[in-house]
């Protein structure tokens, strides 16, 4: 089946600078979709970026990831961290076979200013 | 979030029955339920897609979904356990669509807190 890493815990930044999350992944599906979902205190997991496209830039919201399959990796930055970016974040992946997605363990960012 | 609807969003329970309820005016074809402990991911617990169950977890048989039609979702759960509080969120997606970075992606609703005593 799907597995999806998420090496980090937690990353604590301080506002205005640059923040990584790392992504990897294992699938035996040829047709994959890579999302990150950000899920803020009490609320619900809502999409942040999506990508199915090998080394397209993906951006939303000043966050942008390529997915690059040859590494199997689908990374989150932002080169400015902002105190609202305080958040768990999930990546996730889905096949073409709708058994729904398959989540990393997540990330918790912490923007200290 | 209003297109994925809940109810109810907090309850509750001792040793008790209760139903979650869940609607979509998404019009997609696939619904979920979705439970989420304190600091884990979301775990798949049902999937529907056009209101046949096709992928049923490991879950204990005290969990039992219903799909009266394609919009809407129910949870009904039987002599709960404190092991059962959680967040349960309902989602959907539009499945079996794979030409864009759209497809797959799950809308969750707001949740329903359950909190057993």
């Amino acid at each position: 089946g799907d597995s999806v890493t998420q090496t980090e815990g937690l990353v604590t930044v301080t506002e205005g600078l640059p923040v990584k999350l790392n992504c990897t992944y294992q699938t035996t599906y040829l047709t994959i979709a890579f999302f990150w979902y950000v899920q803020y205190l009490n609320e619900a997991p809502q999409v942040l970026l999506k990508s199915s496209t090998d080394n397209k830039r993906t951006e939303h919201q000043g966050f942008h990831a390529t997915l690059h399959k040859s590494s199997s990796s689908f990374h989150l930055q932002k080169s400015s961290a902002q105190l609202s970016d305080s958040a768990l974040y999930y990546c996730a992946l889905g096949n073409n076979y709708a058994q729904g997605l398959t989540f990393g363990l997540g990330t918790r960012v912490s923007v200290f200013p | 979030n209003t297109k994925i609807t809940q109810s109810p969003r907090y309850l509750i329970l001792g040793r008790a029955n209760k139903s979650l309820e869940c609607e979509q005016h998404l019009g997609h074809n696939a619904m979920y339920w979705y439970k989420q402990s304190a600091e884990k991911p979301p775990e798949l617990m049902f999937l529907y897609n056009l209101k046949q169950l096709i992928r049923n977890e490991t879950v204990p048989s005290r969990f039992i979904p219903e799909c009266p039609d394609s919009s809407k979702l129910l949870l009904h759960i039987s002599a709960v356990d404190p092991e059962d509080s959680a967040v349960y969120f309902c989602a959907s997606s539009q499945a079996r669509d794979w030409g864009g970075a759209n497809t797959g992606q799950l809308y969750f609703g707001e949740g329903s807190k359950l909190t057993v005593l």
